[in-house]
């Protein structure tokens, strides 16, 4: 159970175009996403959450404008990279928060490799 | 705010050795407390949690014990394998006032690589 996928797993795309990242949970709901990145050998770095049914809360310091976010159902959310630049390339993973027994868990995707030409 | 720190690697060790991986942590309220694993090329797979203090949680081997008092949520495992070589993370998520705000919070990480 708790399996979260994210498609697609690569893409490459060139300067000035739009990337649509999907994360799916796929056997639960989730009313909490999250999206992060993670720059080679580095940590992840909480980018957003994401809310079924409302916007996006932005962490500090990241675009809003340029990384949408959209959390249409319990069990999919979009990241969608706009007028992606090769700053832009990196590893984007999402997240699916399970609140059981008292407990709160996230549960990950596997990511998608981004690279901007 | 809330913080996490890992001992740094990387971390070399035989087949069979005895790992440690030291975990420390600041923050407000309860936190929940948990490691995660990131083999090559993938993302990140839940290892183990704990949700109070002196719980310890375990899993494939590995475990850890949430230690309020030295603020602390150390990775063993008694006999480490080469198919164990991947990055660790610990990582809390605050609830403080019982209201669980879901953000984790991460280490930086540590590389282990285990030789046959």
């Amino acid at each position: 159970g708790a399996v979260v996928s994210q498609h697609p797993s690569w893409v490459i795309c060139k300067s000035g175009t739009s990337v649509k990242i999907e994360c799916r949970s796929l056997d639960f709901q989730a009313t909490t996403m999250f999206w992060y990145r993670q720059f080679p050998k580095q940590s992840l770095m909480l980018m957003a959450t994401s809310n079924e049914g409302s916007k996006a809360t932005y962490e500090q310091g990241v675009e809003k404008d340029k990384f949408l976010i959209n959390h249409a159902s319990l069990t999919l959310s979009t990241l969608t990279v706009t007028s992606a630049h090769p700053e832009d390339s990196s590893f984007y993973i999402c997240s699916a928060r399970v609140l059981a027994g008292g407990g709160d868990t996230q549960y990950f995707g596997p990511g998608t490799r981004l690279t901007v030409l | 705010g809330d913080s996490v720190t890992q001992m740094e690697g990387p971390v070399t060790l035989s087949e069979e050795a005895f790992l440690t991986i030291n975990c420390t942590y600041t923050a407000t309220g309860y936190p929940s407390l948990f490691w995660y694993v990131q083999y090559p090329g993938e993302g990140l797979q839940l290892l183990l949690k704990a949700t109070k203090a002196d719980d310890k949680g375990s899993n494939k081997g590995f475990e850890a014990t949430y230690r309020k008092e030295t603020t602390s949520f150390h990775l063993e495992k008694g006999s480490v394998q080469v198919s164990d070589s991947a990055v660790y993370f610990c990582a809390l998520s605050d609830r403080a006032g019982g209201t669980s705000y879901g953000k984790l919070t991460f280490g930086q990480g540590t590389i282990l690589t285990v030789h046959p």
